[in-house]
């Protein structure tokens, strides 16, 4: 079984340009999560989907961040513009729905210079 | 708001030793607890979930327990190996399905 994929692994931006991470949870997955890790802290959750839909997006700065996952399936999250403490590593993770065991992909890691 | 501490932050045992990770959450009322071990620049691997009306968990050398009313769980590892070495993670789902991580412990078992 394939596990969950992400794109880039890295990537390297100058602050106020804008960046874009792509994730595609394990087949059948309907639930799917980004994270964002900072050196040195857990993981903190941006944005839970259920299918094509938003189950908890408290914890996004929706001024800069945003997130979609538009067939339920892939999933795409965009900063714009980024800005220095957004350095950190972004995590996507899927479950299936009503197990809620997550299994996680290897992450972007982003420096904003 | 949920807070989940982990304590220690960071241990460093010699090969052989058993010892306890210690995870505690402040809000009672959560759906499950999952334990993640994180390798230096990898992501996240699953390695016990627990239910919120389940008491413990195995799989192999690992033990992980749940005590809801306390808000404390712990990871047991048994006879631990420099492969053990890690970011050791817990991870609370509460009320909305909200999920909520711990700094973790970063563990170090000396040969």
């Amino acid at each position: 079984e394939a596990g969950v994929a992400q794109s880039p692994r890295y990537k390297i931006i100058e602050k106020r340009q804008s960046v874009a991470f792509w994730c595609n949870p394990i087949s059948g997955h309907a639930t799917l999560y980004w994270y964002q890790q900072i050196l040195g802290q857990g993981p903190k959750l941006l944005i839970q989907f259920q299918n094509n839909g938003v189950v908890d997006d408290s914890q996004l700065p929706k001024d800069r961040f945003s997130a979609e996952r538009l067939k339920g399936v892939d999933s795409t999250l965009k900063i714009q513009p980024a800005k220095l403490e957004d350095s950190a590593v972004y995590l996507c993770a899927s479950s299936l729905a009503g197990s809620y065991e997550q299994y996680f992909g290897p992450g972007t890691r982003l420096t904003v210079t | 708001k949920q807070e989940v501490t982990q304590i220690p932050a960071a241990l460093s045992v010699p090969e052989g030793e058993n010892l306890v990770l210690n995870c505690s959450f402040t809000d009672s009322a959560i759906y499950n607890l999952q334990w993640f071990r994180q390798d230096p620049g990898k992501g996240l691997t699953s390695l016990l979930l627990i239910q919120s009306s389940q008491r413990e968990q195995t799989s192999g050398r690992l033990n992980a327990s749940l005590d809801k009313s306390s808000g404390r769980s712990t990871l047991y590892i048994a006879a631990s190996q420099p492969g053990d070495s890690a970011t050791y993670l817990c991870a609370v789902r509460g009320g909305y399905q909200k999920v909520t991580f711990g700094t973790g412990t970063k563990l170090q078992v000396i040969p």
